[in-house]
């Protein structure tokens, strides 16, 4: 099936800071997600990005399909955005409407 | 908000038992979706079911099933529980049997 890659497995910052996450996959995507997974565990939506590039105010992500990576660009961190990234694909033409998920980028903000 | 929602938030249960989880998709929506996520699995896709018919089957245990109903609302039903079961779960929601997929808040369930 198709891997899903993301990196890096951590990230600490401080308050302020900006941060670029990354999400590598190993075939053509339909579908493409961003999600946050909060302290308490709900899974937001942030992107549905399967090409090009959106902004969400202090977020931002650009996928590019033909190189089979996607990015997520956070800007002026918060503590509230503590919690875990997860980029997550469906496989194009499977005729088969599933998202695979990657490990996750586990971030930390400090005040 | 996602608009879907699911009951009940948390479940705590022993093994051998048997559970059932809810589901209703965002209002509109076709598609429900349920996922497992363990500490030792991640996240990961447990079935399909589009306007009421199972669309697709991903790593399911025999002793789960599912189903939606013509409400579109859809039930995950585990039984003879095991301790590595215990993990949360979510449904999923969306308008046609592909694209955006809107998560709920999932439902903790905990077997002793």
């Amino acid at each position: 099936g198709i891997q899903v890659e993301q990196s890096p497995p951590d990230l600490i910052l401080q308050e302020g800071a900006n941060s670029t996450l990354r999400c590598n996959f190993s075939d053509s995507v339909n579908n493409l997600q961003w999600f946050h997974q909060n302290p308490w565990g709900q899974l937001i939506n942030l992107f549905y990005i399967p090409s090009g590039t959106k902004q969400n105010g202090r977020l931002s992500a650009t996928t590019v399909a033909t190189e089979r990576y996607s990015l997520l660009y956070i800007s002026s961190s918060q503590t509230t955005d503590s919690g875990v990234y997860f980029c997550a694909v469906e496989r194009r033409n499977t005729g088969f409407q599933k998202l695979v998920f990657g490990t996750g980028t586990r971030l930390l903000v400090s005040p | 908000d996602s608009g879907v929602t699911q009951t009940p938030k948390h479940l705590i249960t022993a093994t051998g038992q048997r559970v059932t989880l809810r589901c209703s998709p965002r209002s509109g929506d076709l598609s429900v979706y349920w996922y497992q996520q363990s500490l030792d699995q991640g996240l990961q896709f447990l079935i399909h079911y589009y306007n009421g018919e199972e669309r697709a089957k991903g790593n399911i245990l025999e002793r789960f099933s599912a189903q939606q109903f013509p409400d579109l609302h859809s039930e995950l039903n585990l039984s003879s529980l095991e301790l590595g079961d215990s993990a949360l779960y979510f449904c999923a929601s969306s308008v046609e049997g592909f694209g955006e997929q809107y998560f709920g808040p999932g439902t903790r369930l905990t077997v002793t």
